[in-house]
């Protein structure tokens, strides 16, 4: 069955420390999409990153990185230099395309407060 | 990007009556939005998948007669919570899919609907 697991509940730092959010799934599907959300204070979904299951090419977007390794099944996101602005919760989710529906299947989300 | 909105973004209703929050994609055709439901510091559950033209699929555990799901146009999906009560308080997050060839499509989230039962 799929699942995506966010081990941490909540990470605190202080500002312009480096933070790493783990993300770990499964899933039965050899093909198979991973995605990270971030949900500020206000509620609204911000779409990060997509990434498909052929391709664990590390991604980096300024100040965000991921780390995708399928042998640990493994979608680690990492924020260098942490703002005060990067407060919010953030989700892993992942989509498995056998079904035929694209559903997004979201982890518990880990809450991240930077403190300045 | 494209543009998904809610409408209310935020109601407040007595116990037994009936809510019903819209999804509309803005700028694109949506042949699928799919509505979540989110409990306070919890994750995003899906409650059910809309396609146009067609029944929702519901997720298990999910009451089809509580939650009452309408797609009747490509850019208009509609949850209708009737009778509700204090435990369907939740936030209400509605995405579109604008892509109908799997594994191209990206989705775009609405702002979410807050649902207060007296």
């Amino acid at each position: 069955a799929q699942k995506v697991t966010q081990a941490q509940t909540e990470i605190s730092v202080v500002e312009k420390e480096d933070v790493t959010l783990d993300c770990v799934y499964e899933t039965r599907d050899t093909t198979y999409y991973l995605f990270w959300y971030k949900q500020p204070p206000s509620g609204e979904l911000v779409f990060l990153i997509r990434r498909n299951s052929f391709d664990e090419q590390n991604e980096i977007s300024g100040r965000y990185s991921w780390n995708f390794q399928k042998s640990t099944s493994s979608f680690n996101f990492t924020i260098t230099a942490s703002q005060v602005v990067d407060s919010a919760v953030y989700f892993c989710a992942l989509s498995e395309a056998w079904e035929n529906t694209d559903k997004l299947i979201f982890g518990t989300g880990t809450r991240l407060q930077v403190f300045p | 990007g494209a543009v998904v909105s809610q409408h209310p973004s935020r109601v407040i209703c007595k116990s037994g009556t009936s809510v019903k929050i819209e999804c509309r994609s803005l700028d694109f055709q949506a042949t699928t939005m799919f509505w979540y439901r989110q409990f306070p510091k919890q994750s995003l559950m899906l409650m059910a998948t809309s396609n146009e033209g067609s029944k929702a699929t519901y997720e298990q555990g999910v009451e089809k007669d509580k939650f009452l799901i309408n797609h009747a146009s490509l850019t208009l999906s509609t949850l209708t919570v009737t009778s509700a009560h204090p435990e369907d308080s939740s936030f209400y997050i509605c995405s579109a899919r604008d892509e109908p060839t799997l594994g191209s499509y990206e989705q775009y989230f609405g702002p979410g609907t807050r649902l207060t039962v007296t």
